[in-house]
């Protein structure tokens, strides 16, 4: 099994739906992200957890939310799809410090 | 918001030759920077994390060197072969938030 699991790992959804991204660790990593790539930009931070009663802000969090419910697993919503979320987004974990970040295989969005 | 560039945006080189690409940064607050391949249909893997002004990390045919003073570091292949073709990715942590923020990546596509 994968340290990082994401599920779903392609999802085709229609505007104004709401959708939920889970993401599952195996690695005992407190800390917790997510990223959404798209071509040409680079990964971006959406949200970041330090612990499972942090949650933060990243760079571009407008029209998502998130649920840490426990160290292991860390939810990412979209209240209501828009096209312009359709993207690829990567959950991914680190221990602490300058340690790296594990990732895990992506989850595909496309919203139409 | 910092700004972490990279260059070159992509890079086609023969079997063989050996590349470097650059990845930039705000030399202030440094704290660390990593280093991911990322292949084609998979998730991003660590390749180092730096901390020390002058480090320099090699791994196989792969090393990176760190200039804190100046922000930036450089990514060496040498003889490069086609399943080196993959995206590099830098991420810089600024001390104070401990957030990786990425780099748009170089694109390298080497060819047989």
């Amino acid at each position: 099994d994968a340290d990082v699991t994401q599920t779903p790992r392609n999802r085709i959804t229609k505007t104004g739906k709401r959708i939920m991204l889970e993401c599952s660790q195996t690695k005992g990593h407190d800390r917790m992200y997510w990223y959404r790539q798209d071509p040409g930009l680079g990964l971006r931070l959406i949200y970041y957890s330090f612990d499972v009663k942090d949650i933060n802000k990243g760079e571009i969090s407008d029209g998502y939310s998130v649920s840490r419910q426990a160290q292991a697993k860390f939810s990412l919503s979209l209240e209501s799809a828009i096209p312009n979320q359709t993207a690829l987004y990567f959950c991914a974990t680190a221990l602490s410090g300058a340690n790296v970040l594990t990732f895990g295989a992506g989850s595909r969005l496309t919203v139409l | 918001i910092l700004n972490v560039e990279q260059s070159p945006q992509s890079l086609h080189v023969q079997e063989g030759d050996s590349t470097n690409f650059t990845c930039s940064f705000p030399s202030s607050n440094f704290y660390a920077l990593h280093w991911y391949r990322w292949e084609t249909a998979k998730s991003p893997e660590a390749l180092f994390v730096m901390t020390l002004n002058g480090d320099e990390k090699k791994k196989g045919r792969i090393s990176a060197t760190l200039n804190t003073k100046e922000g930036y570091s450089y990514l060496y292949i040498k003889g490069s072969q086609p399943e080196d073709s993959a995206t590099y990715l830098c991420a810089l942590m600024a001390g104070g938030s401990y957030i990786p923020t990425f780099g748009r990546g170089t694109s390298l596509i080497v060819h047989p």
